[in-house]
């Protein structure tokens, strides 16, 4: 166990829908980052959030959004789904980087 | 921005043989290179990293070479064993005020046959 929490850890859903993808680091981890990984395009690194402020942005859609929030847990939002949305979706914490399980998108 | 290649893409070994994984990275300021192991249903974990004031650095059976001339570096896993069987990611990265956004390269796929 990392100590990284990420929950739920498969998400069915259809085109079109929203879903909220929940990250709790790690004890005392100020810094969440949240990745996909597809096959096709690898770990790509979406955002990052540091004590409850945005950081840095990379290939984030703007259909995804994500916050954190005061207990330092962190949700990511991901609306008007579309098949090629189906990824793992991973969040990390921490200045090492510390991986949590992820969470299976299957987008149909 | 940073760009990180990852060879090769698959690598099939004996148990006992050596293991090596090769990346280049083509942004001269980055300075630091983590590797992270992922095994099947998990997170990508870190195995071992090294920064650019250093050229080689080691931890039991794995070790990392970095050439900052090149800009190429290596893992190397001596005496691999079935459960070092994973997919294997290389990244690099600029740290600035203690944070850094590593650029993940694709991942090697390691399995180490019985």
């Amino acid at each position: 166990d990392s100590g990284v929490t990420q929950t739920p850890k498969h998400l069915i859903t259809a085109t079109g829908q929203r879903v909220t993808l929940r990250c709790s680091p790690r004890s005392g981890d100020l810094s969440v980052y949240w990745y996909q990984q597809s096959l096709d395009q690898g770990l790509q690194f979406l955002i990052h959030y540091y004590n409850g402020e945005e950081r840095a942005k990379g290939n984030i859609l703007e259909r995804f959004s994500a916050q954190q929030f005061p207990d330092l847990h962190s949700e990511l939002n991901l609306s008007s789904l579309e098949l090629g949305d189906s990824a793992l979706y991973f969040c990390a914490s921490g200045n090492y980087y510390t991986f949590g399980s992820g969470t299976r998108l299957t987008v149909v | 921005g940073e760009n990180v290649e990852q060879h090769p893409s698959t690598l099939s070994v004996q148990e006992g043989d050596s293991a090596v994984i090769k990346c280049t990275y083509s942004d001269s300021a980055s300075n630091y290179f983590p590797w992270y192991k992922q095994e099947l249903g998990k997170g990508p974990q870190l195995i071992i990293d090294i920064r650019s004031n250093v050229g080689e650095k080691k931890d039991q059976r794995i070790a990392v070479t970095l050439n900052k001339t090149a800009k190429h570096f290596s893992l190397h896993i001596t005496e691999t064993q079935p459960e070092d069987s994973a997919v294997y990611f290389c990244a690099a990265a600029k740290t600035s005020g203690g944070s850094y956004i590593p650029t993940f390269g694709r991942g090697t796929s390691l399995i180490v046959h019985p």
